[in-house]
């Protein structure tokens, strides 16, 4: 079990728009950053958005992050087939001394 | 070309050990925390452990700790990770990824499987 929560799936149709929710507590995302992590089947994970709202030059401005205190959110505009992937938030854990990921969501661009 | 390279993965019986490579290239790797992380096959991404910029700082989940030891050489630019007293349950794919400031991952490794089996 991860002690950050994602929901399992999300699905939308091509152009419209998704977020993903990951939820925690204060020892985590409450008092620090959240990055973002996109994966493709047999690939490493890529990096979508770093502290809570950042993107990494490359990424498209469809995709988007915020946190509130213990969540975060990404979202995605614009849906496209090739956005099928497996999405993890991520960050330090102050009590676990540790990273912390979420479970992972599977992106279903319908 | 800021790469990372992991090697070393491969199968490897219960309770035995196997030490995995990182190398880094393109990049200042001595300015660096490094980190793995581990996936197991199907599953989400699991930290593993960290690495200050001259090793002499170390950090490990609960479940290796005790059994995996993170090293580098940064004259060598490369990270390590000694596996000892392996489980079925360590199966999975390792990545190493290099810390940024903040602590989020910008380069990954491509991973190397590790199989535990009998």
């Amino acid at each position: 079990q991860s002690v950050l929560t994602q929901p399992p799936s999300v699905s939308a149709a091509p152009g419209q728009k998704v977020t993903i929710s990951c939820s925690g507590s204060s020892s985590n995302i409450g008092s620090n950053y959240v990055s973002w992590y996109r994966q493709l089947p047999g690939t490493a994970p890529k990096l979508l958005i770093y502290e809570n709202n950042k993107r990494p030059s490359g990424i498209p401005d469809r995709f988007s992050g915020s946190k509130s205190g213990t969540s975060a959110t990404l979202g995605i505009t614009g849906l496209q087939t090739g956005d099928e992937a497996d999405y993890y938030c991520g960050t330090w854990d102050n009590s676990l001394s540790a990273v912390v990921f979420g479970g992972g969501t599977k992106l279903t661009v319908l | 070309e800021v790469q990372l390279v992991e090697s070393g993965g491969g199968l490897v019986q219960p309770g035995g050990s196997l030490r995995l490579s990182c190398a880094a290239s393109g990049f200042t790797f001595s300015n660096y925390w490094m980190h793995w992380v581990r996936q197991a096959p199907g599953k989400g991404l699991v930290w593993v452990s960290r690495i200050n910029t001259d090793g002499s700082t170390t950090t490990y989940a609960d479940s290796v700790k005790g059994r995996f030891t993170i090293s580098r050489d940064n004259a060598k630019n490369t990270m390590y990770l000694q596996m000892n007293s392996l489980r079925a349950e360590d199966t999975a794919v390792y990545y190493c990824a290099r810390a940024e400031s903040s602590g989020w991952y910008k380069i990954w490794g491509q991973g190397t499987l590790v199989t535990v089996s009998s």
